[in-house]
């Protein structure tokens, strides 16, 4: 079945700093990705999405390239902010929006950013 | 547009009891899904529903349903209540691929 794997946290740097974090998949057929972000009391909030290979998603300065020969979808940003403290999540999905829609998501990686 | 909403926000219970949580999707959307949030497993799928039929459905026991109404509002229900049922229960809407989700409704189960 689909599943994805997301480096563990947490992931602790401090402001203006590079931050990756890895996220690789495993699905049937052609799934679109997604990063999907939690900030702490509130629902998931999506940050950007690919759907086809060699997309790159962008949002907010985020940044990720669905790349199908390593089967991943690492998120990538080039100066992180205090306001970027949060859980990430790598999602997918098999299925192109029709019947038998659900996301599969990573476990989640917090991140903490220090001023 | 107004986004999905979920009420109650909190919701405390003891063993056994049966719980109804509410939700309201983004006006134009069709489909609802719902997941579990746990720390030990994760976010879990648990149904989809798209104009009143379940088209979905997660790896979970027969005490979690769920219904949708003709405006598209669902609700999930949890029976026979378990300490481990103790989540936050998210609930989505989308009319493509891309699901917006509501702020989750915190159950505790004593």
């Amino acid at each position: 079945g689909d599943s994805v794997t997301q480096m563990e946290g947490p992931v602790t740097l401090s402001e203006e700093a590079f931050l990756t974090i890895n996220c690789t998949y495993t699905a049937t057929g052609y799934p679109s990705l997604f990063w999907y972000v939690q900030y702490p009391g509130e629902g998931l909030q999506l940050l950007l999405k690919a759907t086809k290979a060699d997309d790159k998603g962008s949002n907010k300065g985020f940044e990720a390239t669905y790349r199908k020969e390593t089967t991943s979808f690492h998120l990538e940003k080039g100066s992180v902010q205090v306001s970027d403290s949060a859980v990430y999540f790598c999602a997918l999905s098999s299925n192109s929006g029709g019947s038998n829609y659900k996301l599969t998501f990573g476990k989640g990686t917090l991140l903490t950013v220090n001023p | 547009k107004a986004g999905v909403t979920q009420t109650p926000r909190y919701l405390i219970k003891t063993r056994g009891q049966q719980v109804t949580l509410s939700c309201s999707p983004i006006s134009g959307h069709r489909s609802v899904s719902w997941y579990q949030q746990t720390p030990g497993q994760g976010l879990q799928f648990l149904f989809e529903y798209f104009s009143e039929t379940q088209r979905n459905k997660g790896n979970f026991p027969g005490r979690f349903s769920g219904r949708q109404f003709s405006n598209s509002r669902s609700e999930m229900n949890v029976s026979t209540l378990e300490l481990g049922d103790s989540a936050l229960y998210l609930c989505a809407s989308r009319a493509s691929i891309k699901q917006f989700f509501g702020p989750g409704t915190r159950l505790t189960v004593l």
